[in-house]
């Protein structure tokens, strides 16, 4: 059974681009949340999406955004990319939307913005 | 807002040995919490979770103590290994409207010498 998977695994990128991040769920699996790993802030819940819809978002500036396909796949966008936006960008499929639910996590999207 | 705190930072532990890692929360609406091992290179990874209408679950080596009245929450590994050398992060989450959103504490570095 195939894991969740991320692409690009690393990418360099300058202020001001732009980055698009891909995942791929487990098969089966619904919804796709993303995480930002840092050093200094740890963990921090960015979105999630269920069947297309964007059910609850964190605190990050709208410079973050994501989206979700039929076939359950997301990406998300960084515009306008600033120093602090190197992280390890982590995405988690489950295959509910609740609480309580196993998330299963890919090896994530590290990003350095120089 | 941290709202759930997480100590020590970083652990060192000798083989055998066992290692304590303790979480507060705030959110009384917390009613979800797993802890989750991440290996370098790797996503997180699910360990076991805990409700709090139960006070210790255990699974093999590891098991959770759950104070609902302190609002606290921790973590044992009985007879450490050097293959858990690793980091662990508690989280929490709500019912309902929250999805799959986790709330995640700082981390510890555990390392278990040979």
């Amino acid at each position: 059974k195939a894991g969740v998977t991320q692409t690009p695994r690393y990418l360099i990128k300058t202020r001001g681009q732009q980055v698009t991040l891909s995942c791929s769920p487990i098969s089966g699996h619904r919804s796709v949340s993303w995480y930002q790993q840092t050093p200094g802030q740890g963990l921090q819940f960015l979105f999630e999406y269920f069947s297309e819809t964007q059910r609850n978002k964190g605190n990050f500036p709208g410079r973050f955004s994501g989206r979700q396909f039929s076939n359950s796949r997301s990406e998300m966008n960084v515009s306008t990319l600033e120093l602090g936006d190197s992280a390890l960008y982590l995405c988690a499929s489950s295959l509910l939307s609740s609480g309580a639910n196993v998330l299963t996590f890919g090896a994530g999207s590290r990003l350095t913005v120089l | 807002q941290q709202q759930v705190k997480q100590s020590p930072q970083s652990l060192i532990v000798q083989k055998g040995g066992i290692s304590i890692i303790n979480c507060a929360y705030e959110n009384t609406a917390f009613d979800y919490f797993p802890w989750y091992q991440q290996f370098p290179g790797k996503g997180p990874a699910l360990l076991i979770a805990i409700r709090p209408d139960v006070s210790e679950k255990k699974e093999g080596r590891f098991t959770i103590s759950f104070n609902k009245s302190a609002k606290q929450f921790s973590l044992h590994i009985m007879d450490s290994q050097p293959g858990d050398s690793a980091t662990y992060f508690c989280a929490a989450s709500k019912p309902g409207t929250s999805g799959s959103r986790l709330t995640f504490g700082e981390g510890t570095q555990l390392t278990v010498n040979p």
